[in-house]
C-alpha cells in the first residue's frame, strides 16, 4: 500500500467555491509538501509545512498538518478555472533525500 | 533567473532500443538534481538524485541509469528500453539539503512512448 494517499481521486467545484483536498500518510515525517501539476506540465510546489507546524497559508491556499492522525489538508478558497490541476501531497523525512508523492487528486474548477 | 531545460520534449522508441534523456539547469550553481518517472495518470516516483558532479544515488531500480557529467547537467539513460519505461520523465532541482528543507523545482518533462 502507498505511504501517502489523497483521499479523493477527483473533485469538481464551480468557480468561486472553496474546496479541500485531504492526504493521509503512514510513515514518520518531518515535513509535508503540497504540489500542483497542470496537464502536461511539471509539478509546482504550493506549500511546505513542517511537522512542528499546524497550519500554513499562501494566498488563497491553506494547509494543515495533524501528525497525531497522520493527515494533512489543502484548502483553496475562491477557486478559479486556472486552479484545475492534479494536487499531490509529498512526504519528507529528516536525513532522507527522497520525496514520497501521494496518488494525487484531480481538481476540476468549472465556470 | 534560473531555468531548467529538458530534452527531448517527446520520444517514440522501440522496445530494446537505447535511450538518453537530458536535463540542464542554468542560473544556479551546485544544485541538487533529481529524476522522476510518472506513469500516465499516476503518481511521481523518484528514480535518482545527485548532490554533486559525478555522484548519483539510485532510489528505485527500473533498469535505468543516471549520470551527472557537469554541475548543471543530469542524464538518464538505458541500453535496452522496456514497454514499462513508457511515461513522463521529470527532472527537478533544489538548493537545500533534504526534502524537509527545500522546494523542488521541476522541468517541463519528456514524454516517452515505448512500442
Amino acid at each position: 500500500s502507498q505511504l501517502a494517499e489523497e483521499n479523493s481521486w477527483a473533485l469538481s467545484v464551480h468557480e468561486g467555491e472553496s474546496v479541500t483536498v485531504n492526504c493521509s500518510y503512514k510513515t514518520s515525517i518531518t515535513a509535508l509538501q503540497w504540489y500542483r501539476q497542470k496537464s502536461g506540465k511539471g509539478p509546482a510546489q504550493l506549500i511546505l509545512i513542517r511537522s512542528n507546524e499546524r497550519e500554513k497559508r499562501n494566498g488563497r491556499l491553506r494547509a494543515t498538518l495533524d501528525t497525531s492522525s497522520q493527515s494533512s489538508s489543502l484548502s483553496i478558497t475562491a477557486t478559479r478555472c486556472e486552479d484545475t490541476a492534479v494536487y499531490f501531497c509529498a512526504l519528507a523525512s529528516s536525513g532522507s533525500w527522497q520525496l514520497i508523492f501521494g496518488s494525487g487528486t484531480q481538481l476540476t474548477v468549472m465556470p | 533567473a534560473q531555468t531548467i531545460h529538458q530534452w527531448p520534449v517527446a520520444e517514440i522508441k522501440a522496445v530494446g532500443s537505447p535511450l538518453s534523456l537530458g536535463c540542464t539547469i542554468k542560473g544556479k550553481s551546485s544544485p541538487n538534481l533529481y529524476w522522476y518517472w510518472q506513469a500516465t495518470g499516476g503518481t511521481l516516483q523518484q528514480l535518482f538524485y545527485s548532490i554533486t558532479v559525478g555522484q548519483v544515488e539510485s532510489v528505485v531500480q527500473l533498469n535505468l541509469s543516471a549520470s551527472r557529467p557537469k554541475d548543471d547537467q543530469f542524464i538518464l539513460s538505458t541500453e535496452k528500453l522496456l514497454l514499462s519505461h513508457s511515461g513522463f520523465y521529470l527532472c527537478a532541482w533544489s538548493l537545500e539539503a533534504g526534502g524537509d528543507q527545500d522546494t523542488q523545482y521541476f522541468g517541463p518533462g519528456t514524454r516517452l512512448l515505448v512500442l
